[in-house]
């Protein structure tokens, strides 16, 4: 079967660094991609990896191994409005994307 | 651009009815993908097309969803008839191929649909 597995709750504070964990077991492997959900709202796109390494955008990274099937999100200097829910996905073949089942990050004051 | 365009927003309906939801993309893009999304099942994909074509609907739970494309700019999903189980939020999302391999989706703001 196909998997993606990511921790389902992150807690931190303002100000803070969080990294949100995935790793994925998938019959193809094209590329993964992480999206931001807030509640009552639509997932939105934040980042795509097809290589290893390190992509930055602003306050967020995402960094990707293929040997190990893991890739992370890291998010900086966390703000209040960063509280929502976090998903990998994976591109394992064609252009479907093939979602995890999410993180929900929680930033306090 | 508007983004991609869903409609109706909310629906409510009893089980056995039709239901049709809408979806237009936004313009140029040549991928569109039908999600549901709910507590227990996360978000999965129902079906996608490219250039009006259906290419995958392995996802497409039974016999009683349906989904067109019948030009670039409109997309349905019907379900007949409805169950209350089918009740979830389900996005339409569209992508451009050339923008990292159509990974970079682009959701409309989805239809909460409640069969009672």
């Amino acid at each position: 079967g196909q998997s993606l597995e990511q921790p389902s709750e992150v807690t931190a504070v303002e100000g803070a660094i969080v990294q949100i964990n995935c790793t994925y077991q998938t019959s193809g492997f094209y590329g993964l991609s992480w999206y931001q959900q807030h509640d009552g709202g639509a997932p939105t796109f934040l980042s795509y990896n097809a290589l290893d390494g390190l992509e930055e955008t602003g306050r967020f990274s995402s960094f990707l191994s293929r040997s190990d099937s893991y890739g992370y999100l890291l998010l900086q200097e966390l703000q209040m409005k960063d509280s929502a829910s976090y998903f990998c996905a994976v591109r394992s073949s064609g252009t479907a994307l093939i979602f995890g089942k999410g993180t929900t990050l929680s930033v306090s004051s | 651009d508007a983004g991609v365009i869903q409609s109706p927003r909310h629906e409510v309906t009893e089980m056995g009815q039709e239901v049709t939801l809408r979806c237009k993309p936004i313009s140029g893009h040549d991928y569109l993908f039908w999600y549901r999304q709910t507590m227990m099942r996360g978000l999965e994909l129902l079906i996608y097309f490219n250039n009006n074509v259906p290419i995958d609907d392995s996802g497409m739970p039974e016999d009683r969803f349906s989904a067109k494309m019948p030009n670039a700019s409109f997309s349905t999903l019907k379900i007949q008839p409805s169950e209350p189980r089918d009740s979830a939020v389900y996005f339409c999302a569209s992508s451009l191929t050339t923008r990292t391999s159509g990974s970079e989706q682009y959701f409309g703001p989805g239809t909460r649909l409640t069969v009672t």
